[in-house]
């Protein structure tokens, strides 16, 4: 059982390229997301999904694009690199509890990925 | 939109002491969680409090959520190094639509 995989775990961009960050979990389970984590701002949510086809956007979801076409990945594209973009990402899953008032749960993580754009 | 605040910001501590770190949301919390994070890797659940007043316990780390549940506590007993780290509170966010958010985090370090 590996958990939530993600790669690479360091990349370097220059301004204006693209890429796509991976994130896979075995864990059968329904809410993956995306967040940056920049100093002195905690975690900011990018992008979630709640399922196979369903995608959300969080609290800072420009630049950003995802798709969810299983159960398992989750990748998150770059469009066109920015210096702002220079962050550390992390990937999480977890098994979301529908109801009244609907939750994340308890979240699994990635290890991150470092990324720099210049 | 709803906001959570930590704090301290960072918190250097002797070894064997005990410590406690807050964190306060702008609006009702449906579900609060604890996180730590080691310096570089990923983020690690500590506990979930979801009903006011409720009140965890793992090893030497407790948690309580305030009965108005607004404010909860990670308090730490007897501090080893191995409790150094990052200590993250999330939360559910409030509209329903699964978007979770993060306060900014407490860096803790425990000296030997």
């Amino acid at each position: 059982n590996a958990g939530v995989t993600q790669t690479p775990k360091f990349q370097v961009l220059k301004t204006g390229q693209s890429m796509t960050l991976q994130c896979a979990q075995d864990m059968n389970h329904e809410y993956m997301s995306w967040y940056r984590q920049d100093p002195g701002m905690g975690l900011r949510l990018i992008h979630y999904s709640v399922g196979a086809g369903i995608t959300d956007q969080g609290e800072v979801p420009n630049g950003y694009n995802v798709s969810r076409s299983t159960t398992e990945d989750f990748p998150l594209r770059l469009l066109s690199a920015a210096p702002s973009q220079t962050s550390v990402y992390f990937c999480a899953s977890s098994y979301s509890l529908a109801g009244a008032t609907p939750t994340a749960g308890e979240q699994f993580f990635g290890p991150g990925t470092r990324l720099t754009v210049l | 939109s709803q906001e959570l605040e930590q704090s301290p910001q960072s918190l250097i501590v002797q070894e064997g002491k005990n410590l406690t770190i807050n964190c306060t949301s702008s609006k009702t919390l449906y579900g609060l969680y604890w996180y730590k994070q080691k310096y570089g890797e990923g983020l690690i659940f500590l506990m979930m409090l979801q009903k006011g007043g409720e009140e965890k316990s793992h090893e030497k780390i407790t948690a309580k959520l305030d009965e108005k549940k607004q404010q909860s506590s990670l308090h730490i007993t007897a501090s080893q190094p191995s409790h150094a780290g990052i200590y993250l509170c999330g939360a559910d966010g409030t509209s329903g639509t699964y978007k979770y958010i993060f306060g900014t985090g407490t860096r803790l370090k425990v000296l030997a």
